[in-house]
């Protein structure tokens, strides 16, 4: 079944505490993003990868790294997580970008305090 | 930049009609694509509907028609015969050729049909 998994699903840390949230896809995808969901403000994408080892900032990147190993993963890593991450994020993969859809995973509600 | 702008944060219609959901858009790349997902309560996002900035007719999948009218940089999306089952968050996105990784989303609009 094609699909994008993202792991763990559910995570309460405390702050500083260094978390990784994994992505992958099983589609050959070449695109995929991170976005965070906040009430009110729709999605923001926060980082995305174009293909493997290329990978630019979107429009909140700050406090969150990424990196493209493999063309099916793409981990999202806060060194230093802080309230204000405090959210609901999504990983979503696409086979091109501008004329082709994403494919999301479930989403991850990461809770800092 | 770009930017996606939905003015609606709510709306509500009765079961088996008709309902309109707004999207304007703003970029200055000529080439781009406009994009409807829905997210339900459980949250997953589903995607509805595409339309191409070139493309000549507009878009339609199953009661889904994208009402594009590319002078006034406005995507509407239109839901005939609204089910309950439409009952959701609706977001409109844009991706541009020049950026084709960036994506843009609104802000969303909750559709509540009533029974």
């Amino acid at each position: 079944e094609a699909q994008v998994t993202q792991n763990p699903r559910y995570l309460i840390t405390v702050t500083g505490k260094k978390l990784t949230v994994t992505c992958s896809q099983n589609m050959n995808h070449e695109y995929m993003s991170w976005y965070r969901q906040d009430p009110g403000l729709g999605l923001r994408q926060i980082y995305y990868s174009m293909n493997v080892e290329v990978t630019d900032k979107g429009d909140v990147p700050e406090g969150y790294k990424v990196s493209r190993k493999e063309k099916r993963n793409f981990p999202l890593i806060l060194e230093s997580p802080s309230p204000n991450q405090t959210s609901l994020y999504f990983c979503a993969s696409s086979l091109r970008g501008r004329i082709d859809e994403q494919y999301f995973g479930p989403g991850t509600r990461l809770t800092v305090t | 930049a770009q930017k996606i702008t939905q003015t609606q944060p709510g709306m509500f219609v009765q079961e088996k009609e008709a309902v309109t959901l707004d999207c304007t858009y703003d970029t200055s790349d000529p080439s781009y694509g406009l994009f409807w997902y829905k997210q339900p309560s459980s949250g997953e996002m589903i995607f509805l509907i595409y339309q191409g900035s070139y493309d000549q007719q507009n878009a339609t999948e199953g009661r889904y028609s994208l009402n594009f009218q590319k002078a006034r940089k406005s995507a509407n999306l239109v839901i005939s015969a609204s089910q309950l089952g439409d009952s959701a968050m609706y977001f409109c996105a844009m991706r541009e050729v020049t950026n084709a990784g960036k994506s843009t989303f609104g802000d969303g609009t909750t559709l509540t049909v009533k029974p």
